[in-house]
């Protein structure tokens, strides 16, 4: 069965402190990959998504950036948080080939927290 | 452009009996799909129900049922005997052709309070 990880799991760091995400995914291959982040009490904002490796696509212009090292790795990056980037971040897996009906798998999140 | 509304922010309901939560949306495309998911205070997204555009039936999936009315552009989720723990957020959201096939909306987003 596939499985989707995210670490870690809680985070607080400092303003203009570097930052660096990871998610993974277990028993799927060629997944798409997904970053969201969602602020307190609001929905999701889709922010990178991915259809291979080293295939980024970026929804929102901001400070973060990600890449897909590997097949089943995908990274979420800041050189420089700032207070904005606190919120609850989501990886997600689909299936490569999509239809208006292919659900999306989410890992557990990360809860960042930008002091 | 493609949205999902969810226009209430909270709702509340009594253990045991039903409850609706509801969803509505715009969108261009001929084929879309729409999703409901719950978040409980753990923060994972559980995928609840799914109903295709071109679906003749409601889907029901044991005590979750989508009231799916194409004209209006509505996709109600109904859950039905609540349990306390059905407290969470749930969330609705589409995805379609013309979202590029691989971005799914997402709505604000209700808190369904259960009482005992």
């Amino acid at each position: 069965s596939q499985t989707i990880h995210q670490w870690p799991a809680t985070l607080v760091q400092p303003v203009g402190s570097p930052l660096s995400l990871e998610c993974t995914v277990e028993g799927t291959s060629n997944p798409n990959l997904y970053w969201y982040r969602q602020a307190a009490g609001r929905g999701l904002q889709l922010l990178f998504y991915s259809v291979g490796i080293g295939q980024i696509s970026s929804e929102v212009p901001q400070n973060l950036s990600a890449s897909r090292p590997q097949d089943r790795q995908f990274i979420l990056s800041s050189k420089k948080l700032l207070l904005s980037d606190s919120g609850f971040y989501l990886c997600a897996w689909s299936a490569l080939v999509e239809t208006s009906g292919t659900e999306q798998y989410f890992g557990p999140g990360t809860r960042l927290t930008v002091t | 452009a493609q949205k999902i509304t969810q226009t209430q922010p909270g709702m509340f309901v009594q253990e045991k009996e039903a409850v609706t939560l509801d969803c509505t949306y715009d969108t261009s495309d001929p084929s879309y799909g729409l999703f409901w998911y719950k978040q409980p205070s753990s923060g994972e997204m559980i995928f609840l129900i799914y109903q295709g555009s071109y679906d003749q039936q409601n889907a029901t999936e044991g005590r979750y049922s989508l009231n799916f009315q194409k004209a209006r552009k509505s996709a109600n989720l109904v859950i039905s005997a609540s349990q306390l723990g059905d407290s969470a957020m749930y969330f609705c959201a589409m995805r379609g052709i013309n979202t590029g096939g691989f971005k799914t909306i997402f709505g604000a987003g209700t808190r369904l309070f259960v009482k005992a």
